[in-house]
């Protein structure tokens, strides 16, 4: 069975930083492209970006470039996303999930299978 | 960067025909995903490249798209099939997807 399972919620400070995971199990983590999707509180999905973690070629929206780095581990089947620096807007849901279809025809196919969500929130 | 246009609300009596449109320019030369969100869980993938069904989704959930406007279309509408309902595509001119706002579809 295909999983992507997230790590546990957070409670951060403005100013902290912050690396949340994304670990793969079912099947092989460099074939897919994986992506992170934020929600906040009330609202629609944001796409962040994504990373192929045979290569970690990296693609940002132009909302979240600079912002957050998303990166891959392909020792551990994880993909990550940090912060530097967190503020109080970054407060919300973080999904990963998985680009099916090939390196080069993602885009085809669409978030096939997502995570469970992180919740991070950030607050003095 | 490209703009994915959503009505905030559908509403529909079950049994009846929904239809969710996602309009964008010239969206009928891209390929439009949608996502079933409902609350407190993670999205699911509902209809991918336009038309097709992903394995478990029902085939009363059906795609369309051409010209600027794409459509999701949910036949016999179901209690259960309340939620938010998002389209995405992938801006091949900036590399990245985008996302439109969502529409609540409630069964009355």
């Amino acid at each position: 069975e295909v999983q992507l399972v997230q790590s546990g919620a957070e409670v951060k400070k403005p100013g902290d930083s912050l690396k949340i995971s994304c670990k793969i199990s079912g099947y092989s983590f460099t074939m897919y492209w994986i992506g992170w999707v934020r929600q906040m509180p009330g609202k629609g999905l944001e796409w962040m970006g994504i990373i192929h973690p045979l290569d970690s070629d990296t693609k940002y929206s132009p909302s979240f470039e600079g912002q957050v780095t998303i990166s891959a581990d392909k020792s551990l089947n994880t993909a990550y996303l940090k912060w530097n620096s967190l503020t109080p807007s970054d407060t919300a849901i973080y999904y990963c999930a998985r680009h099916s279809g090939s390196y080069y025809d993602f885009y085809y196919y669409g978030l096939d299978v997502w995570g469970q969500g992180t919740t991070v929130t950030v607050s003095s | 960067s490209y703009v994915l246009t959503q009505p905030p609300s559908v509403s529909v009596a079950p049994g009846k025909t929904a239809r969710i449109t996602c309009g964008g320019n010239k969206i009928g030369s891209k390929s439009v995903h949608w996502y079933r969100q409902k609350p407190g869980q993670a999205p699911v993938l509902v209809i991918y490249y336009d038309t097709d069904r992903p394995s478990g989704i029902p085939e009363r959930f059906s795609g369309s798209n051409s010209g600027n406007t794409a459509t999701l279309t949910i036949s016999r509408v179901e209690a259960g099939d309340e939620a938010d309902y998002y389209c995405q595509v992938w801006d091949s001119n900036s590399d990245h997807y985008v996302f439109g706002i969502g529409t609540k579809v409630t069964v009355l």
